[in-house]
């Protein structure tokens, strides 16, 4: 597709369950960043992912977050033993490697926990 | 580390005036500026940036934002405003070699008819 594809779109899962999400990156971009989204937080990075270097995990909240990507393309973020806490719109974003900020986003997965 | 301050959570505005959206950052470096525009039930994009050369930079639907190196400031502006400048808009920060990008929490623009 022509832009950043994310799902699911909508989530609701029980408290303690894992879940998965997952990011489809613009064909050619090799940077791809995930950011969570709360009511009146603004967005909070998460991690981010360039080419081939060890991605930058320095903003995932807690060992239960998790992300990898897979053929420098499709991304998985995975929340294991899901808390209340965790509920917000987990979006992704990518880039081409040369165009410093302009990120491209999904319209995000809104995950909701029971 | 860098860090965004959007201080008006919200910002209540009649269509026609203009109207000034406020950012600050903080850095120990030389960093870009960005601002990001999320309309109702969409997804987030590129208003305009700061990279280098003029401190004035003009973005798309009539924005305009001037970066201020002293004030560490990079205010968001326009002189009229229309009701589908209604979104949520957001500053962002990143430094010179570093691609992550710092969002501030973001100013709700409602524009009044």
């Amino acid at each position: 597709g022509a832009g950043v594809s994310q799902s699911p779109s909508n989530k609701v899962t029980e408290k303690g369950k894992d879940v998965e999400l997952r990011c489809d990156p613009i064909s050619g971009h090799t940077a791809l960043y995930w950011y969570r989204q709360s009511l009146g937080q603004g967005l909070e990075f998460l991690i981010y992912f360039q080419g081939n270097s060890a991605p930058d995990k320095s903003g995932l909240p807690s060992d239960r977050f998790s992300a990898e990507r897979t053929g420098g393309s499709v991304s998985t973020l995975t929340i294991q033993r899901t808390q209340q806490e965790d509920s917000a719109v987990y979006l992704c974003a990518s880039r081409w490697e040369w165009e410093s900020g302009e990120l491209f986003f999904g319209e995000g997965s809104r995950l909701t926990v029971l | 580390a860098q860090s965004v301050t959007q201080l008006d959570s919200q910002v209540p505005v009649f269509e026609e005036a203009p109207v000034e959206l406020r950012c600050n950052y903080s850095s120990s470096v030389s960093v870009y500026l960005f601002w990001y525009v999320q309309y109702p039930n969409q997804g987030l994009q590129l208003l305009l940036k700061y990279l280098s050369g003029s401190t004035l930079v003009k973005g798309i639907n009539g924005f305009e934002a001037e970066f201020n190196k002293s004030q560490t400031s990079f205010h968001l502006r326009k002189p009229s405003v229309h009701i589908s400048d209604t979104a949520e808009y957001f500053c962002a920060v990143s430094n010179f070699g570093n691609e992550k990008l710092t969002f501030g929490t973001g100013t709700r623009l409602t524009i009044i008819p």
